[in-house]
């Protein structure tokens, strides 16, 4: 099974820090995704990544960005936390042919103080 | 542009019984992939089920079945003998078979299912 994990469960920040959440997957997948999921809106995708150095942005990318130097590794950064994006960010990972699915990390809460 | 609605925030059932979850999608497109995740509380999301367009046979996984009429654009949710473990929230989600994309997924808002002894 593929193992998609997140550096940390829980993130308390303050206002205007620069906040990075980092996720590792370890089946050689070369898509990777990141999520912000808020209560009635579902998930929303910020970026996402289909090769190393190569990343798109999602529906939601402003205040963020990413970094994937490494096919295991995607980074989300945010650059300056703001109150709005207090939430739930989740990872996801997927193999490169049409219809696979994606598999999750557990998820980073983060609140931005 | 593409869009899933869950139209239930809430679902409850009772243990051994069968429920139907909803979601509907919106697409210009004639290829793609329909999935269920499930998330249980403070815990990972997994893939429920899977449903490509082009096969007219619904899928089925164990107490896990959908029902997908493409027509109408409507792709629901039935569990039967409905299990404690099933408590969680359900999402629904498309992905356009452009292989480009990179396998991008658009989710429903999700239905919370509460599943009581």
């Amino acid at each position: 099974d593929v193992k998609v994990t997140q550096s940390s469960r829980y993130l308390v920040k303050r206002t205007g820090e620069k906040v990075f959440l980092e996720c590792v997957q370890d089946m050689d997948h070369e898509n990777m995704f990141w999520y912000r999921q808020d209560p009635g809106l579902g998930l929303r995708l910020i970026y996402f990544s289909y090769d190393v150095k190569m990343k798109e942005k999602g529906d939601i990318p402003e205040g963020y960005s990413v970094s994937r130097e490494k096919k295991e590794r995607f980074s989300l950064i945010l650059e300056s936390a703001s109150t709005n994006q207090t939430s739930m960010y989740l990872c996801a990972s997927s193999l490169v042919g049409t219809g696979d699915f994606q598999s999750f990390g557990p998820g980073t809460r983060l609140t931005v103080t | 542009a593409q869009t899933v609605t869950q139209s239930q925030p809430e679902m409850s059932v009772q243990e051994a019984e069968t429920v139907t979850l909803s979601c509907t999608y919106d697409t210009s497109e004639n290829n793609y992939y329909l999935f269920w995740y499930k998330q249980p509380p403070s815990r990972q999301m997994i893939l429920v089920i899977r449903q490509e367009a082009y096969k007219q046979q619904n899928a089925t996984e164990n107490r896990f079945s959908v029902n997908f009429q493409k027509a109408a654009k409507s792709f629901s949710l039935k569990i039967s003998d409905s299990q404690l473990g099933d408590t969680a929230m359900y999402f629904c989600a498309f992905m356009p078979y452009l292989y480009n994309q990179g396998g991008k997924l658009i989710f429903g808002q999700g239905t919370e299912l509460s599943v009581k002894p």
